[in-house]
């Protein structure tokens, strides 16, 4: 499969809790993204964190990154119930065409 | 930032009929797009990347002569679906990557096409 595997599938939680998400991949990287979609929409670019990374913060966001066991998570802080979407991470499979592979996503739902 | 426009937004269609999708870069010039396909409540599968001014690369089991792109600009890449089937209905998005250097990494990404084929 081209694609990683993200965990959970699905989370719900209440508005003002934190949502992590999980995102195992499978060859090695030079950078890896994450990306947010609305229901029925397009992709919309996150952040993204360089290999040589561990940790990067943008607002309310949190990734972390280990490439020795291939994973990475994201942290949304007390979220909002239009944190609602599906969250995707992508990886480039150190190439440089700018080709991304992406993991199979996190439904999150944040009830108001 | 970066604009990515994809139309039609919603296609339907009979089978047997062709489908274009449109692909524009609005604000920049993408030497590069992406196609992916999307089916519900699954990820995006990477079908092609088109290249402007050279032909599309299709990823293993894309065929190629039943989808068509063409990349005749650097603003504009197109996917035509051709001789559509029920089994071809998904939703298609295009992304596009930049010439800049600081954004090369970063694609952006068109709302999508609902393709449905009756």
């Amino acid at each position: 499969s081209q694609q990683g595997e993200e965990d959970p599938q699905a989370l719900s939680i209440q508005e003002g809790e934190n949502a992590t998400m999980n995102c195992s991949y499978k060859t090695s990287i030079n950078n890896l993204q994450w990306y947010r979609q609305n229901s029925g929409r397009g992709l919309v670019h996150l952040i993204l964190i360089r290999s040589n990374e561990r940790e990067k913060h943008s607002g309310r966001l949190r990734v972390t990154l280990d490439t020795s066991k291939k994973s990475s998570s994201l942290l949304i802080t007390a979220s909002r119930a239009a944190d609602t979407a599906s969250y995707f991470c992508a990886t480039d499979g150190s190439s440089n065409t700018g080709k991304l592979i992406f993991g199979q996503g996190t439904t999150l739902q944040v009830k108001p | 930032g970066a604009v990515v426009s994809q139309h039609p937004s919603r296609v339907i269609c009979k089978s047997g009929t062709s489908v274009k999708i449109e692909c524009r870069s609005l604000d920049f010039q993408a030497t590069t797009m992406f196609w992916y396909r999307q089916f519900p409540k699954q990820s995006l599968m990477l079908m092609a990347t088109s290249n402007e001014g050279s032909k599309a690369t299709y990823e293993q089991g894309v065929e190629k002569d039943k989808f068509l792109i063409n990349h005749a600009s650097l603003t504009l890449s197109t996917l035509t679906v051709t001789s559509a089937h029920p089994e071809d209905s998904s939703f298609y998005i295009c992304s596009a990557r930049g010439t800049g250097a600081s954004g090369a990494n970063v694609l952006t990404f068109g709302a999508g096409s609902r393709l449905t084929v009756l």
